[in-house]
């Protein structure tokens, strides 16, 4: 089965540490791959997307995604994080000729002031 | 910027209710989807649409059906609401295949929270 995972439900960091959340997908086509975030009582926003080209994309408030095909992962870094990330992160993968996008269970990530 | 907007934020219904949950879209997308968002199991996608009048079942449709009458417009309906429906519920839509910009790039609303007594 097609399936998106995110190796970590729950991080606390605290402020100016640096941030690596995973990502891995299951699917052998090409792919579009997107990291969304949801912060707390806010709608999902995208943070950052892959469709093609150079393989590390760079994001909004810092944020960026690393795509290395051949280990089917996404993984988000972001070298400082600030309190203000707190937030829920989203992994989600689209196969490049359907319209099906599929979302992996999230990670929360809390930073300590 | 596009906005989609939910009609309801939160909603209480009891069991066998039957439960409406609108979504209008101003930025004339072709795809609209409807998922539901749980603790540790992140989105989950019930249905989507790539047009008026079309709808196809996404991972989870059971105990859920869908209407697409107008393009801006995408309905989630709950027949007879039960217990384990309570969840957020999330509409997003999407340009088509081919934008030029945004393409594949999901616009959420700010979900509707349904809770079944």
């Amino acid at each position: 089965a097609q399936s998106v995972s995110q190796h970590n439900h729950h991080v606390i960091l605290s402020e100016a540490a640096s941030l690596e959340l995973g990502c891995n997908y299951s699917y052998g086509g090409t792919v579009n791959l997107f990291w969304y975030v949801q912060y707390p009582g806010q709608h999902l926003q995208l943070l950052l997307k892959y469709f093609s080209g150079d393989p590390l994309v760079k994001g909004i408030k810092g944020f960026e995604a690393e795509f290395i095909k051949s280990k089917f992962s996404f993984n988000l870094r972001k070298p400082s994080v600030q309190w203000s990330d707190t937030a829920e992160y989203f992994c989600a993968v689209i196969l490049y000729n359907f319209n099906k996008f599929y979302f992996g269970s999230g990670t929360k990530l809390n930073v300590k002031p | 910027d596009v906005k989609v907007t939910q009609s309801s934020r939160y909603l209480v219904k009891r069991t066998g209710e039957k439960v409406f949950l609108e979504c209008v879209q101003d930025m004339d997308h072709e795809n609209m989807f409807w998922y539901r968002q749980d603790p540790g199991l992140g989105l989950r996608l019930i249905y989507f649409s790539y047009d008026v009048k079309m709808k196809e079942k996404g991972d989870i449709p059971e105990g859920y059906s869908v209407s697409r009458e107008k393009k801006e417009r995408f309905s989630l309906i709950l027949e007879s609401a039960s217990t384990n429906q309570t969840s957020m519920y999330l509409c997003a839509s999407s340009p088509p295949r081919g934008s030029s910009s945004g393409a594949n790039v999901l616009t959420f609303g700010a979900g509707s929270r349904l809770t079944v007594l």
